[in-house]
């Protein structure tokens, strides 16, 4: 079966870093996805990675290594506006979507 | 401002009703999503349309029903046949012909059955 696994719940400092782990096993791979969901809130895209390493954009960096099945989302200089649900999703060989359940981000003042 | 509306943004419906959920995107878009999201879940796919006048069953999509008339619209359909109908219910759409195929979403319509 396909499977996506993130922690559920990670409690973070303001202006500190945190790391977000995303592992994944699914039946092919076209792409890993990262969403910002707030409360109630419908989610909001960050960033894409279909190729192995790196991607920076601003505070928000995504890294993949397909060997492993495994990406992180790093989220640096925290703010307050930052506590929300983080998605991971993953795009199968059909072009489908595989969301991983989100991991709800706690930022303490 | 180009963007997903979806609407109602709260919907109570009595057990045993149908209802229909709005969705309307003008990205251009032509693939349009539903998603059913449940506390402690990821997202799941209920049906899906890559073209106008056609869709495709998603994984759970039993008890709900959809039409892509025009591919501005999506509206879903959950009938009384759906068994746990409580839920907040995603709409998306992504452009088939991008390099990343990125899913966009609507603001979503929270249901509850009384």
């Amino acid at each position: 079966g396909q499977n996506i696994d993130q922690p559920t719940e990670m409690t973070a400092t303001e202006g500190a870093i945190v790391q977000i782990n995303c592992t994944y096993q699914t039946s092919g791979f076209n792409g890993l996805f990262w969403y910002q969901q707030h409360a109630g809130e419908a989610p909001t895209f960050l960033s894409y990675n279909v190729l192995d390493g790196l991607e920076e954009k601003g505070r928000f960096s995504s890294f993949l290594s397909r060997s492993k099945g495994y990406s992180y989302l790093l989220l640096k200089e925290l703010q307050m506006k930052d506590s929300a649900s983080y998605l991971c999703a993953v795009m199968d060989s059909n072009y489908q979507l595989i969301w991983g359940a989100g991991t709800k981000l706690i930022i303490k003042p | 401002d180009g963007g997903i509306t979806q609407s109602p943004k709260y919907l109570f419906r009595k057990e045993g009703q149908n209802v229909t959920l709005s969705c309307e995107q003008n990205l251009n878009h032509d693939a349009m999503y539903w998603y059913r999201q449940d506390p402690g879940q990821g997202l799941r796919l209920i049906y899906y349309s890559q073209i106008v006048n056609d869709f495709q069953k998603g994984d759970i999509a039993e008890g709900y029903s959809v039409s892509r008339e025009k591919k501005e619209s999506f509206p879903l359909t959950v009938t009384s046949a759906q068994k746990n109908p409580t839920a907040f219910y995603l709409c998306a759409s992504s452009a088939i012909d991008s390099s990343t195929d990125t899913q966009y979403f609507g603001p979503g319509t929270r249901l509850t059955v009384l």
